[in-house]
């Protein structure tokens, strides 16, 4: 089983940026999904999660409002879309699996894909 | 919103040494939903332990989980090279989930 994160790059300041995760071998549909962020300063931070059937979604208080995650259970892909971008959401974005069944823990995670804000 | 907050912030020890890392909670948490994590230099953070002391598929039993409330502990017996690192506890009863801010261990 793996995550494999892609769509990170360099963006201005209130930019926008689509990050895409695809799962692979395993029951992506079974699991729910989410992102969490690194920075060498702050650690890991969580970002985002969406359920199973993607009627349900949680974002931090640093990103609501700004951040959408949506899924596609048919192509194993999950997706952030972010906008009105700011130098503080500088990080590693990680994909991240939960275990089979709610409140679980993080089982499996992705390698990240970096996003850059800056001017 | 619980807040965790690990200590120390680098832990410097021997190889062969034990190592304890210690998580505490804002409040109160309930065990069951504890997690450590474990991150080498260039790679993802994996699961060691859930649940405050279940060890993770694949983890060896020279790390152990401990501790209920609001303090929880890491012990890495016997450090090896692969074991020096950073760890990270996670809060995952509760929306949204809260991270530790991490520990490292290195080499002393």
């Amino acid at each position: 089983a793996r995550l494999v994160e892609s769509g990170g790059g360099l963006v201005q300041p209130g930019g926008s940026l689509r990050l895409s995760c695809s799962g692979f071998e395993f029951a992506f549909s079974s699991h729910h999904m989410h992102w969490v962020r690194q920075t060498p300063g702050k650690g890991l931070e969580y970002v985002s999660g969406i359920v199973i059937r993607g009627d349900n979604r949680i974002y931090s208080d640093s990103v609501k409002g700004r951040f959408t995650v949506s899924r596609d259970n048919y192509r194993n892909i999950l997706d952030l879309q972010m906008s009105n971008l700011r130098v503080e959401d500088t990080a590693l974005y990680h994909c991240v699996r939960e275990e089979v069944g709610n409140w679980k823990p993080f089982d499996l995670w992705g390698q990240g894909t970096l996003v850059t804000v800056s001017s | 919103e619980i807040v965790l907050t690990q200590s120390p912030g680098t832990q410097s020890s021997f190889p062969g040494e034990r190592a304890t890392l210690s998580c505490r909670a804002s409040q109160s948490v309930n065990g069951d939903y504890l997690a450590w994590y474990q991150q080498r230099p260039g790679q993802a953070p994996r699961l060691l332990i859930y649940g405050a002391f279940r060890r993770a598929t694949g983890i060896p039993d020279k790390f152990r989980g401990s501790g209920s409330g609001t303090d929880f502990t890491l012990t890495i017996n016997r450090l090896e090279s692969e074991d020096f690192a950073i760890y990270y506890c996670q809060y995952y009863g509760s929306s949204p989930q809260t991270f530790g801010q991490g520990t490292k261990v290195e080499i002393k």
